[in-house]
């Protein structure tokens, strides 16, 4: 059992869809992450939260929207996405954004479908 | 920059045989270096780490990369491969002064096929 837990499992959406992620962890992790995983992919970095405030933000295209209303829940928003946007989500927890002796501990993930 | 790459997408052993997926690591400070496991239609879960603590370092389900400075290498071990450890490894390096803020690069995986 993963102890970040992600939800929904599957989602499927139209481009013209609003759709949101969500990620809850309760092991007092002060650090959330979002990564977007393609097939056969490594998972690519999308945005940092550290104590509750945007560290990180890749680059990624504004029709992803990030969310921390507390330390323990982090929401990705989606909207007009575009098929090449259909990847796996998965969302990480770690005490510390950046320290060693704090790995990464992740959820099993969104498999995201847009149509 | 640091970086991680993980040489050969596909490694197939027999069950029982010894495990070795190869990661070499670039770094332009001490790194500290990971090895995740994705099992199909899960997250990533923490094999084991080095943090400068030990050369050889032991992790869940039996795995060991033992760290080589002079070979700029973290290869990971296993003795006797089972049917379970089938799933994707990925090599991932972090360092708290370089471009990566501290967090994971991930080098590209490495798929694991164990045979009966």
């Amino acid at each position: 059992d993963t102890e970040v837990t992600q939800t929904p499992k599957h989602l499927v959406m139209g481009m013209t869809n609003k759709k949101s992620l969500k990620c809850e962890q309760h092991m007092g992790h002060r650090a959330m992450y979002w990564y977007k995983q393609k097939a056969k992919k490594p998972p690519e970095l999308m945005f940092v939260y550290s104590y509750e405030k945007l560290s990180i933000n890749e680059s990624v295209p504004s029709r992803f929207s990030p969310e921390c209303p507390n330390s323990s829940l982090l929401n990705l928003h989606l909207h007009a996405l575009q098929p090449e946007d259909s990847a796996l989500y998965l969302c990480a927890s770690s005490q510390q954004q950046g320290s060693s002796n704090s790995p990464l501990h992740f959820g099993n993930g969104t498999r995201l479908t847009v149509t | 920059a640091q970086s991680v790459t993980q040489l050969g997408s596909h490694v197939s052993v027999s069950e029982g045989a010894l495990v070795l997926l190869r990661c070499n690591y670039s770094s332009s400070v001490p790194p500290y270096l990971f090895w995740y496991v994705q099992y199909p239609n899960q997250g990533l879960q923490l094999l084991l780490k080095y943090t400068s603590a030990a050369t050889l370092v032991k992790g869940i389900n039996g795995f060991e990369a033992e760290f080589k400075k002079s070979e700029t290498s973290f290869h990971l071990t296993k003795p006797s491969a089972h049917m379970s450890d089938a799933a994707e490894y990925f090599c991932a390096v972090s360092d708290l002064y370089g471009g990566s803020q501290g967090n994971l690069i991930f080098g590209k995986g490495t798929k694991l096929s164990v045979k009966p």
